[in-house]
Parts: structure tokens; sequence; C-alpha cells
């Protein structure tokens, strides 16, 4: 398979723990961005990253969350002290930088705040 | 945010074409139109893309109207499979795509 993969799909914490969420873009792809989709709505713009460099990062909710793409593959979203209102899915998307960029999905992480 | 607008939901008998409309009235020349949909609990897929010109892939048609203010998506055989929210989303190059709620499209058998 060589879409983009997350991991894990699924993720149960308690309010107050950390949480980490790794997603692998297509391999030649450049570009990666976080969305957060809450139910009944479309998904949110986080961030994105093109190669290591992270361009965009004011829509990032707040200061609890952060993002890396330290070699410019994979990347990685944590959430610290986790909320019950962070309860969402988080999915990753990739795309190659150019005038016409379509963003190819992964499956996404559910993350459950208890 | 988001730039364009949807009805919130339609139903389509299988096997007849689904026709999703989408405004964006305020889209400016520079503004590709995507359409993307999601199935219960995955991620988006993407299904097809325009600047002016129709475009027809496997999956569908994208009807873009002369003065760009408005599209299409056409499913020309629904099938239950392709139940599922869609998305109309403007965008140029160098910005972010922003979702607004889509059209949840159900194909009754």
């Amino acid at each position: 398979d060589t879409g983009v993969s997350q991991d894990p799909r699924h993720k149960i914490t308690k309010r107050g723990q950390n949480v980490t969420f790794r997603c692998d873009p297509i391999s030649e792809h450049n570009r990666l961005y976080w969305y957060r989709q809450t139910l009944g709505q479309g998904p949110e713009f986080l961030t994105y990253f093109q190669n290591e460099a992270q361009l965009e990062k004011s829509r990032l909710l707040s200061d609890r969350f952060s993002a890396e793409r330290p070699k410019g593959s994979f990347s990685t979203l944590e959430i610290q002290r986790t909320e019950q209102g962070d309860s969402a899915m988080y999915l990753c998307a990739s795309s190659l930088a150019r005038e016409q960029e379509t963003q190819y999905f992964g499956p996404g992480t559910r993350l459950l705040v208890l | 945010d988001a730039k364009t607008t949807q009805p919130p939901s339609m139903d389509c008998a299988e096997g007849r074409a689904a026709n999703l409309p989408c405004n964006h009235s305020t889209i400016s020349g520079n503004e590709y139109v995507y359409w993307y949909r999601q199935i219960h609990s995955q991620g988006p897929q993407y299904i097809i893309h325009g600047l002016k010109n129709n475009e027809t892939n496997e999956m569908a048609s994208l009807i873009i109207t002369e003065d760009r203010k408005s599209s299409t998506l056409i499913l020309p055989h629904a099938t239950l499979r392709d139940t599922a929210v869609y998305y109309c989303i403007v965008n140029s190059f160098g910005n972010q795509f922003y979702f607004g709620t889509g059209t949840s499209l159900t194909v009754i058998p």
C-alpha cells in the first residue's frame, strides 16, 4: 500500500495525558498536512509542512498542540494535557507542492479523551 | 473559511445519475475547484478537480459554469457505495483547503 498511513487508528486516553500520533505520507510527497474533524463537521486545517519546514501553524488549536517533521518524511502531532474537547478524528494528508495540488488523505486517528 | 455553498443533503436512486451542485460565487481566477468525498469514519477521498474546463475521470464528471461561479459533480451511475459526504472546495496554490459541511448523499436501493 503506497497511500498515506496513520498510527494509531484509535486512541483512548484519560484527561491530562499526552498523546502522539504519527503520519507517513506518500513517499515522493513533500507537503504534509494535519487536520482535525469533529462530529458533523468537515476537516479543519491545523498545520502543514513543506519538507521539514513548518510553514503554517497559526491554526493549531492551542499551545498544547505541536507537530514535527524532523527529516521531511513522517510527521508527528502531539497533544499535551489532553482535554475532553480534544476528542476528534485527526487526519493527515500529503501532496506535491505544485499549482494543481491534490491532497491525499490517510484513514485518520480517532481520539477519545475520557 | 469555506468559500462554497452546498445543499446539506440529497438522495439519489441506485443506478441513476447523482448531480451534486456547488456555488462558489467569489471564486478567483487562479482558484481550482476540487471535490472530495468521505465515507463514514474514513479519510476524505479525492474525486476530481478543474479550473474552467469540464473534466471527467473514472469516478465522476465535473461541470463548471462559464462564469465559474458554480459547478456540478456528476456520478453517472450511483451505487450504494457512493453514499458519503461530498465536499466542494475552491483553492489556489499556497493556500489551505477549507472544507465546509458538504452534501450528505444517500443512494437509495
